[in-house]
């Protein structure tokens, strides 16, 4: 069967401090990977998704980046945190346009 | 571009009353719909989908929902909830023609089931 592992659970960071969120997917092969981010009380945004290895689509422009440096392996960076950046962040794949599996999340507080 | 609107930030409820929680979307092409259900400070599950075929979905935990494409809505129905079912609920619309699922969530509805 499919997991979807993420972490760290919870992360307290400073501002301007680098920031590195790991997603890995077992039990499938070329999945479609997507990080998300919810902010306190707001809905799901989507942040990037990747349909294969090195190639990365965003979808708004902000202070992060992505990678995907293998088929199952999906990775969430920043250079330099802002305050803004503190939210729930979320990590998902799926199979086509079909259902997306979710990881638990990354509780993220820069403070 | 597509939009969904969750009308109902939060809905009480009695235990063992029916509830549902309203969702209305907007695409300019075929979608498939989907409502997840979030437990405190965990990831999302999925309750239900509708991809095509018929229009009242059957998902887990005794919840169903309706897809009516005149009025866009896909509205989320339970006919008896359980203390349990306290959580939020995101209801998802999924467009486009590429390969991803890049999915547009609603805001949420928070259920609060009390005895």
């Amino acid at each position: 069967s499919q997991t979807i592992h993420q972490w760290p659970a919870t992360l307290v960071q400073p501002v301007g401090s680098p920031l590195s969120l790991e997603c890995t997917v077992e039990g499938t092969s070329n999945p479609n990977l997507y990080w998300y981010r919810q902010a306190a009380g707001r809905g799901l945004q989507l942040l990037f998704y990747s349909v294969g290895i090195g190639q990365i689509s965003s979808e708004v422009p902000q202070n992060l980046s992505a990678s995907r440096p293998q088929d199952r392996q999906f990775i969430l960076s920043s250079k330099k945190l802002l305050l803004s950046d503190s939210g729930f962040y979320l990590c998902a794949w799926s199979v086509g346009r079909d259902i997306q599996y979710f990881g638990a999340g990354t509780r993220l507080s820069v403070l | 571009a597509q939009s969904v609107t969750q009308l109902d930030s939060q809905v009480p409820v009695f235990e063992e009353a029916p509830v549902e929680l309203r969702c209305n979307y907007s695409s300019s092409v075929s979608v498939y719909l989907f409502w997840y259900v979030q437990y405190p400070n965990q990831g999302l599950q999925l309750l239900l989908k509708y991809l095509s075929g018929s229009t009242l979905v059957k998902g887990i935990n005794g919840f169903e929902a309706e897809f009516n494409k005149s009025q866009t809505s896909f509205h989320l129905r339970k006919p008896s909830v359980h203390i349990s079912d306290t959580a939020e609920y995101f209801c998802a619309v999924s467009g486009g023609t590429g390969t991803a699922s890049k999915l547009t969530f609603g805001t949420g509805t928070r259920l609060q089931v009390t005895l």
